[in-house]
């Protein structure tokens, strides 16, 4: 069964850049896995940030990008805010079956 | 507004029968695809399985196969979730979600609870 592995926290100052990162057991993430980025804040349910690699939803704040970096997907957080300590979950595509990470805990501290 | 409004999660004992419903409002429900998507108690999520705008699932996740099934209904704007020999560890929050096409999925319901517990 394929795995995808987020870091299991980070921690950020506000006014930083974070980058989170998702990796697949398959090997190298590329575009065609088409990765997908949400945010989960406690007691919500999650929010869409990022679609097919990069592409931002309407309501996605400007400071959230995503790319491929080093093999893997990211998330990039630039000028953090204090609304941004959250969970963050990637999902990627294979052949057919969708797949999440196991999410990573953002502290903005 | 884009809205998703699920419903139909109960508590059930192992081995029962459950259907989800997810209500929508706000798009053409008939031109999207549609997921589900569950996450349980202290959880990460799990992607359970989707359809496309002609009643075509997705593969599904092999913690579901043959135990699950996915329906909609275009007339009445609705998705459907089909559950049956559940097992304690489906125990989870299950959302409805909106895909916006591109390989995106853009708008979550607020969630519905299933429980399987004897």
């Amino acid at each position: 069964q394929t795995v995808v592995t987020q870091e299991p926290s980070l921690t950020v100052s506000p006014g930083g850049t974070v980058t989170l990162t998702c990796a697949s057991s398959t090997g190298a993430v590329t575009s065609g896995y088409y990765p997908n980025w949400f945010q989960q804040k406690p007691g919500q349910a999650p929010r869409a940030l990022i679609y097919n690699t990069g592409n931002k939803h309407s309501w996605t704040p400007a400071r959230f990008s995503g790319s491929l970096l080093g093999g893997k997907a990211a998330l990039t957080l630039s000028a953090v805010q204090p609304e941004d300590e959250a969970e963050y979950y990637c999902l990627l595509y294979y052949d057919g079956i969708r797949t999440f990470g196991g999410g990573t805990k953002l502290t903005v501290l | 507004e884009v809205e998703l409004v699920e419903s139909g999660g109960d508590l059930v004992q192992p081995g029962g029968s459950l259907r989800l419903s997810c209500s929508t409002f706000g798009f053409t429900f008939r031109s999207f695809s549609m997921h589900w998507v569950r996450q349980a108690p202290g959880k990460g999520l799990e992607y359970v399985l989707g359809i496309d705008p002609n009643g075509q699932s997705t593969r599904y996740a092999e913690s579901v196969r043959g135990r699950f099934t996915i329906s909609r209904d275009n007339s009445k704007n609705s998705l459907y979730l089909q559950m049956s020999s559940l097992r304690v560890d489906d125990t989870a929050v299950y959302y409805c979600l909106k895909d916006c096409g591109d390989y995106g999925m853009d708008v979550w319901g607020q969630g519905t609870t299933v429980t399987v517990s004897s």
